[in-house]
């Protein structure tokens, strides 16, 4: 089966700064992953996704990296505002399975 | 609707009691989760629903789980004599067609409570 990991389950950046985030999944036929931001007492909110032929996406403030080799990706905010401040999920999808397995998210502080 | 939406937003429910939760997906969307959140951790996939068929239920952790969305829109999520390790949020999502099928909505949960 598939599971999701995270490497931190916290992280403190000062305002301003770039943040990282990174995740590690188990299954090497996981072709999909997306990114979720959840805030307290909300669901969670999709931030980027990225596909298992792309090594890289980038949104806006976001960018999302994909290392197949060592089933690795990673969430990196730039510039990281109050507003980011929340618990940040990594997910993995395959083919024509449609469940998401969920990571047990990193808890994200911005510092003033 | 903007969302998608969940109702109640809290329930408390005595052992042994059945409960029911709503879901009331994206307009449109043909595709609908459920996921079950402990405190502290990721969302856990409990089924999914293509329309009005239930197409995976390998996530329901026991036959007091039942879910259903007879028209293949609005979706309820039925727990039979619950039990105090029901106690989590419920989480559902709903994704459209095509080039978007991938990005599950989600809604702001039903948190349980089992006393």
């Amino acid at each position: 089966g598939e599971s999701v990991g995270l490497h931190l389950p916290t992280l403190s950046v000062q305002e301003g700064d770039n943040s990282i985030i990174n995740c590690a999944y188990s299954n090497s036929a996981s072709d999909y992953f997306i990114w979720y931001k959840q805030e307290s007492g909300k669901g969670p909110q999709f931030i980027i996704d990225i596909r298992s032929n792309m090594d890289k996406r980038q949104g806006q403030r976001v960018t999302v990296l994909l290392n197949k080799t060592v089933k690795h990706l990673s969430l990196q905010i730039a510039a990281t505002q109050p507003g980011d401040s929340a618990v940040y999920f990594c997910a993995a999808g395959r083919g024509s399975a449609r469940q998401l397995t969920f990571g047990s998210g990193t808890q994200l502080t911005v510092l003033p | 609707g903007a969302g998608v939406s969940q109702s109640p937003r809290y329930k408390v429910a005595k052992r042994g009691q059945d409960v029911a939760l709503r879901c009331d997906p994206i307009s449109g969307h043909v595709s609908l989760f459920w996921y079950q959140q402990a405190l502290g951790q990721g969302p856990e996939f409990l089924t999914y629903f293509q329309n009005e068929a239930q197409l995976d239920k390998s996530g329901l952790p026991s036959d007091r789980f039942f879910a259903e969305r007879p028209e293949g829109s609005v979706s309820t999520l039925k727990i039979q004599r619950t039990q105090q390790e029901d106690s989590a949020v419920y989480l559902c999502a709903s994704s459209g067609s095509g080039s978007s099928q991938n990005e599950q909505f989600f809604g702001p949960g039903t948190r349980l409570t089992v006393l």
